[in-house]
């Protein structure tokens, strides 16, 4: 099993909809998570970070956590062209041989279509 | 200056040659970690380190090795490169302070012939 699993894409959507990507992981025991957007060759960009069990609002974007189905989920609402990028989850380890290690899934490459 | 910097952006070389991909940060972040990213598989961890003295294998550390000369300077080498460690290469720096501020450099793209 995947240290940290993403839902396969490519996901497309239309101009407005909202986009939703999950991801799930392997450590119970996990305490940080976060999700980037990364754009062709450039580098991941921190756009959501969760800690606590519930969802976290930042602008048109939701992050949600549920600590007992270890997963997380991003919801991006009113989805712009602009969005479409790859979508990455990650979480820290808390403990073990997994204490600070951040874990990357595979990315959802997500389209917005005009 | 940028928080994070890694040398060199891009690399050509051929197969058996050592090369060195160097990253610097300027935030006092103890944590820095070295990402390979080839298309559909995410970022994948080779090595992560702590501090000067607390290096760590990662997912991929096979073929690779790391040195931290310094809290600020966290270097991976390829002793003798191969074709598949053609990849884009990231380095990252993580805070400490529970807070998770987190960094990322540009990426080196490493091209082995």
């Amino acid at each position: 099993q995947k240290e940290v699993e993403q839902n396969s894409g490519p996901l497309s959507v239309p101009e407005g909809a909202i986009a939703s990507l999950n991801c799930t992981y392997s450590d119970r025991g996990s305490q940080s998570f976060f999700w980037y957007r990364q754009y062709s060759g450039k580098s991941p960009e921190l756009i959501m970070s969760i800690y606590s069990n519930g969802d976290k609002e930042d602008g048109r974007f939701t992050a949600q956590l549920n600590k007992a189905s270890q997963y997380v989920s991003l919801l991006i609402r009113d989805s712009q062209p602009s969005d479409s990028a790859t979508y990455l989850c990650a979480v820290i380890g808390a403990g073990g041989t997994s204490y600070g290690k951040l874990t990357f899934g595979q990315g959802t490459i997500l389209t917005v279509h005009p | 200056d940028a928080d994070v910097t890694q040398t060199p952006r891009n690399r050509i070389t051929k197969t058996g040659k050592r090369i060195m991909l160097e990253c610097s940060q300027t935030k006092g972040h103890d944590r820095m970690y070295w990402y390979r990213q080839d298309p559909g598989l995410g970022l994948r961890l080779i090595y992560y380190s702590f501090d000067v003295k607390d290096i760590n294998k990662g997912e991929i550390s096979d073929g690779y090795s790391v040195s931290r000369q310094a809290q600020a300077k966290f270097s991976l080498s390829l002793e003798s490169a191969i074709p598949n460690q053609t990849a884009l290469y990231f380095c990252a720096t993580i805070s400490g302070r529970g807070d998770n501020e987190q960094f990322f450099g540009p990426g080196t793209r490493l091209t082995v012939l």
